[in-house]
């Protein structure tokens, strides 16, 4: 089975912290994702990447940033926590051919105070 | 605009009261509707994949169909272990990023 490894569960971190998600996956997709998910929000799309040192946006980067130094690695980083990124953070990876969708990890549910 | 919509927001069942979850969608050029479920505090867990109109899936209680603007997830005879949020998302063309709706958080009661 793919596995999507994210490195904390909860996290608890002060206002203007510099914060580092971490995310591992293990099948070698070219696709990795950053979604944060909050109520009635749903899933939003911060970051994605399809190759190695590749980024693009999604619909939220706004305050996030990411990192792909190696294809199994996609980090989020947040330059300067605020509270209105406390949220559940989940990662994702899937293949191009969109046979069975993205996997994704356990999240990490982050708190900014 | 690109837009998944799931109803309703939540919905509560009896044991063996068998109903449905509606995804309704507005894209420019499907290329693929999935359905996650997800279980409090977890990632989302993939089900099933559509790809086009007419398209069914099943997996134990659980049958996906597809239409051209709707796709629904039936569910059968349900036990208190369905009880989830479930997820719907569609891959639009020429996008590599997957669009969700807000869920359906159903809850079987024993």
């Amino acid at each position: 089975d793919v596995k999507v490894t994210q490195s904390s569960r909860y996290l608890v971190k002060r206002t203007g912290e510099k914060v580092f998600l971490e995310c591992v996956q293990d099948m070698d997709h070219e696709n990795m994702f950053w979604y944060r998910q909050d109520p009635g929000l749903g899933l939003r799309l911060i970051y994605f990447s399809y190759d190695v040192k590749m980024k693009e946006k999604g619909d939220i980067p706004e305050g996030y940033s990411v990192s792909r130094e190696k294809k199994e690695r996609f980090s989020l980083i947040l330059e300067s926590a605020s509270t209105n990124q406390t949220s559940m953070y989940l990662c994702a990876s899937g293949e191009i051919r969109w046979n069975y969708g993205y996997t994704f990890g356990s999240g990490t549910r982050l708190t900014v105070v | 605009e690109d837009q998944v919509t799931q109803s309703p927001e939540a919905l509560r069942l009896q044991e063996g009261e068998s109903s449905s979850l509606n995804c309704s969608y507005t894209v420019s050029g499907l290329r693929g509707l999935f359905w996650y479920r997800q279980d409090p505090g977890k990632g989302p867990e993939f089900l099933f994949t559509l790809y086009s109109a007419g398209e069914e899936k099943e997996k134990e209680r659980l049958k996906a169909t597809l239409t051209k603007k709707e796709s629904f997830l039936h569910i059968t005879a349900p036990k208190p272990e369905d009880s989830a949020t479930y997820l719907c998302a569609v891959k639009i063309q020429g996008a590599q990023k997957l669009v969700f709706g807000q869920g359906t958080r159903l809850t079987i009661n024993p």
